[in-house]
């Protein structure tokens, strides 16, 4: 069974760019959550979509955006690219994102904004 | 509120000895736990959960973790540490409902000396 895949791995965009980011959760898994790390403030939570609805969002910025799309893959945009979103950003899915349910992560695609 | 602190952010340990990764949380309700690995330039892989139901969770790897309501803990142990069990891991805390209230401890990075 193929894991969650994450792509780009890689991306450097310069200030005031914007991004797409992209996600393929495990197959039969509904729910996707995005999650921003960074050295100084974590894992932090940016949304969650389940059955092309954004359930559940985090502490950002509207310049972050996601959506999700019928075959449950999911995108995560973000305009007007700062400096402070140089990050590691995670996708993570599961069968319905019931919070008793472990999720399962991709490897992530690494930001850097100069 | 619920919170995750994660008492140590680094810990080093000699291969062959024991590993001990501590965790305190805080929650209002009957909270479900998690112990997540990240491995340089990796995802998240979950190691073990715990949903209310035995104590004392097994996980892969020969990780187990013991969920104290009295103490508000959830530490990981293992044995016997191996080299490739350095990486960093994070303790996670949901109080219910969908996945958008999952917290994560800030991690703790695992030294494994030879």
């Amino acid at each position: 069974k193929a894991g969650v895949t994450q792509t780009p791995r890689y991306l450097i965009k310069t200030r005031g760019q914007q991004v797409t980011l992209s996600c393929s959760p495990i197959s039969g898994h509904r729910s996707v959550s995005w999650y921003q790390q960074t050295p100084g403030q974590g894992l932090q939570f940016l949304f969650e979509y389940f059955s092309e609805t954004q359930r559940n969002k985090g502490n950002f910025p509207g310049r972050f955006s996601g959506r999700q799309f019928s075959n449950s893959r999911s995108e995560m945009n973000v305009s007007t690219l700062e400096l402070g979103d140089s990050a590691l950003y995670l996708c993570a899915s599961s069968f319905t994102g019931h919070s008793n349910q472990p999720q399962h992560f991709g490897d992530g695609t690494r930001l850097s904004i100069l | 509120a619920q919170s995750v602190t994660q008492l140590d952010s680094h810990v080093s340990v000699s291969e062959g000895t024991p590993v001990l990764l501590r965790c305190n949380y805080s929650s209002s309700y009957s909270p479900s736990l998690f112990w997540y690995v990240q491995h340089p330039n990796k995802g998240l892989q979950l190691l073990l959960k715990y949903t209310s139901a035995a104590t004392l969770v097994k996980g892969i790897n020969g990780f187990e973790a013991e969920f104290k309501k009295s103490e508000t803990s959830f530490h990981l142990t293992k044995p016997s540490a191996h080299m490739s069990d350095a990486a960093e891991y994070f303790c996670v805390v949901s109080e219910g409902g969908s996945q958008g209230n999952l917290i994560f401890g800030k991690g703790t990075k695992l030294s494994v000396k030879p």
